[in-house]
């Protein structure tokens, strides 16, 4: 069954310094996402990105953050200048259109900002 | 601001009775819903998903929903141990593919042997 992967699993970095967090999201999907989870808290949501675009980003995803599409199968976040408070499991997720949207999460990265 | 509600729990059944989960959410304007569970460590699984007033079943799973009185709620028959884990309660706004979803914090259940 066609999965979301991502890599790395965990990536540990210093302050101020810039990571790009990757997802392969499953082949036939259109709509792709980021969601965050800082420990112990709940799942929020970062952005969503269809036909190469943005469709709807939260208020958590602000000028550090930005995401792309470099080729046909990889879907990347990068986060510029890294905060302490930006240690969090990162989940990309992925849906198609007449699926009711159902989003389907890959394994997540788990970023430590030390 | 959209907010979903969950009792985070924990909630303890014995194994082979019933789990039912609880959510509500502050949008009216949400179309569809969803629950997923999530181990620890791991990454959210989608369970199910509803839209519609009533109830959805599929297998040992019951989700229920009513817009009138923004609850959603997942039923767990026959309870087994595996199904021990976080349950996170979801909600989309139009219903559409840019949609973020809403996410509870999950209720923890527990199930006994």
């Amino acid at each position: 069954e066609p999965e979301v992967t991502q890599t790395p699993s965990h990536q540990v970095t210093q302050m101020g310094q810039e990571v790009i967090l990757r997802c392969v999201p499953i082949s036939n999907h259109l709509y792709f996402y980021w969601y965050r989870q800082i420990l112990g808290q709940k799942v929020e949501f970062l952005v969503s990105f269809y036909n190469n675009e943005i469709s709807e980003k939260s208020e958590i995803f602000d000028d550090q953050f930005s995401v792309e599409r470099p080729d046909g199968s990889n879907f990347t976040l990068k986060i510029r200048s890294t905060k302490l408070e930006d240690s969090a499991m990162y989940f990309c997720a992925s849906t198609y259109a007449g699926a009711y949207y159902e989003q389907y999460f890959g394994p997540g990265t788990r970023l430590t900002v030390t | 601001q959209k907010e979903v509600e969950q009792n985070s729990g924990p909630l303890s059944v014995p194994e082979g009775a019933i789990a039912s989960l609880n959510c509500t959410y502050s949008d009216r304007g949400s179309q569809s819903f969803f629950w997923y569970r999530q181990y620890s460590g791991k990454s959210p699984e989608l369970i199910m998903s509803i839209y519609s007033n009533g109830d959805k079943e599929d297998g040992r799973f019951t989700a229920q929903l009513n817009k009138a009185s923004q609850y959603v709620s997942l039923l767990i028959r026959d309870s087994q141990p595996s199904d021990s884990a976080t349950y996170l309660c979801a909600a989309a706004y139009s219903g559409g593919g840019a949609d973020g979803l809403t996410f509870g914090k999950g209720t923890h259940l527990i199930i006994q042997p």
